[in-house]
């Protein structure tokens, strides 16, 4: 079985300061990781994901993720915050199980501060 | 590419009435679709799974009967509320995922208010 947990489900940062997102995993399959993000009505977007190979993974928008498997751990981070950057965030796993479905979490909303 | 759409965006219908989503995979083939619920300031739930030309598989909880889903080709899925209730106003959104097979490639969301 899998499943994802975001710790804090609202994270407030301020304009420059560095963005720490957290999500833990549990899969019992070499899992598959997904951060994405979510603009109010709107679909989510893909900012990186881990599936093999490299443990640090660079995304779209200045974001990294770096995947620890003995930690169970995919934390999201961007050095420096934008205000463009406020919105809803979902980690999610998946994993060679045949149908492939996602198990997202509960998801953090991010407040930067000017 | 890679891109994914839903058409409504938007769609209100009174109570009793029936309202087609459509989702379409745009440049890539889908084989295996899926469709999500999302409650305001919540996470995206699991609906149903459908691959192309078969039935599709339901999630525990869901009610096959109310959400309708018809994956008729590799590149149009369409989900059916039938007798929508104020209770199925939700922001659904559907995703697709080809030849990698693991990666969900997600539409824009359909906001449904049912009055």
């Amino acid at each position: 079985a899998q499943s994802v947990t975001q710790l804090g489900s609202h994270v407030s940062v301020s304009e420059g300061a560095l963005v720490l997102l957290r999500c833990n995993y549990s899969s019992s399959v070499p899992p598959y990781l997904f951060w994405y993000v979510q603009y109010p009505n709107q679909g989510l977007q893909l900012l990186l994901k881990y599936t093999t190979g490299a443990t640090l993974v660079k995304g779209i928008n200045g974001f990294e993720a770096e995947f620890k498997k003995s930690e169970t751990s995919f934390h999201l981070t961007k050095p420096s915050a934008h205000m463009s950057d406020a919105a809803e965030y979902f980690c999610a796993v998946t994993g060679p199980s045949g149908t492939y479905k996602y198990i997202f979490g509960t998801g953090t909303r991010l407040k930067v501060l000017a | 590419g890679a891109v994914v759409s839903q058409h409504p965006s938007r769609v209100i219908c009174k109570s009793g009435t029936s309202v087609k989503i459509e989702c379409r995979s745009l440049d890539f083939q889908a084989t295996t679709m899926f469709w999500y619920r999302q409650f305001p300031k919540q996470s995206l739930m699991l609906m149903a799974t459908s691959n192309e030309g078969s039935k599709a598989t339901y999630e525990q909880g869901v009610e096959k009967d109310k959400f309708l889903i018809n994956h008729a080709s590799l590149t149009l899925s369409t989900l059916t509320v039938t007798s929508a209730h104020p209770e199925d106003s939700s922001f659904y959104i559907c995703s697709a995922s080809g030849q990698t097979g693991y990666e969900q490639y997600f539409g824009p969301g359909t906001r449904l208010t049912v009055t």
